[in-house]
């Protein structure tokens, strides 16, 4: 069974760039099925959606996010990390790695959740 | 504010229906598939429905889904105080080239 791992500073000052590490175990990050994904929800509201990659190295990115994220994956770790750069208080949320069925049609894995702090 | 539409809030008492609506567009639910998520509090979400109306591994078959046109409905029968959580519908945004999902939805069984 899948499983994933976040992990990362919890703490990040403003201005620095926050980098996630999503650990995947149970599977292959390679395997050309799915998509891997970062999903954040600040205290108290709702998901929003960050990225995907597939395997193949594609990427998308939520538009509002675009201009300050990178997803990247490193197969011979069989992890995929977050680069979130110029962020402020408004970036602090709890950061998820999921997997994603192809078309978007559901995610099915999700990491437990960290949580990140943007402050000084 | 978020892409897709659902009510802040649903109720019922135990043993009883609620239906959970997901508004969105053509360029959103109506030309893609439609997921949904229970999140319990202080946990992860968990994939409760996929491709609009498959229940995930596990999910018992209290919980189904449907999708009509740019709406999809989340629907729960037999409420138990255990089903009280944030309920989330998610899909893929064309013109945006990007997941998007709605407000949530806070389930209260009374």
């Amino acid at each position: 069974q899948v499983q994933l791992q976040e992990s990362g500073p919890g703490l990040v000052k403003p201005s620095q760039t926050l980098s996630l590490t999503c650990s995947v175990s149970g599977g292959s990050i390679s395997d050309g099925v799915y998509y891997w994904s970062w999903v954040r929800q600040p205290a108290g509201k709702g998901l929003e959606w960050i990225g995907r990659l597939y395997s193949g190295g594609n990427t998308n990115y939520n538009p509002s996010l675009q201009s300050r994220v990178t997803i990247s994956v490193d197969t011979s770790k069989n992890q995929f990390s977050l680069k979130l750069n110029s962020v402020t208080a408004a970036d602090t949320a709890v950061y998820y790695c999921t997997r994603a069925m192809k078309f978007f049609s559901g995610m099915d894995v999700w990491g437990q959740g960290t949580t990140v702090t943007v402050s000084s | 504010q978020s892409v897709l539409t659902q009510p802040p809030s649903v109720s019922a008492a135990p043993g009883q229906k609620v239906t959970i609506s997901c508004s969105g567009s053509n360029f959103n639910i109506g030309n893609n598939y439609v997921s949904w998520y229970q999140q319990l509090p202080g946990t992860a979400p968990q994939l409760l429905i996929y491709e609009n109306n498959k229940r995930s591994s596990g999910i018992p078959d209290r919980f189904s889904g449907s999708k009509s046109g740019t709406s999809a409905t989340l629907a729960i029968t037999g409420l138990q105080t255990g089903d009280e959580a944030d309920y989330y519908c998610g899909t893929w945004d064309n013109s945006l080239s990007a997941g998007v999902f709605g407000g949530g939805t806070n389930l209260t069984v009374l």
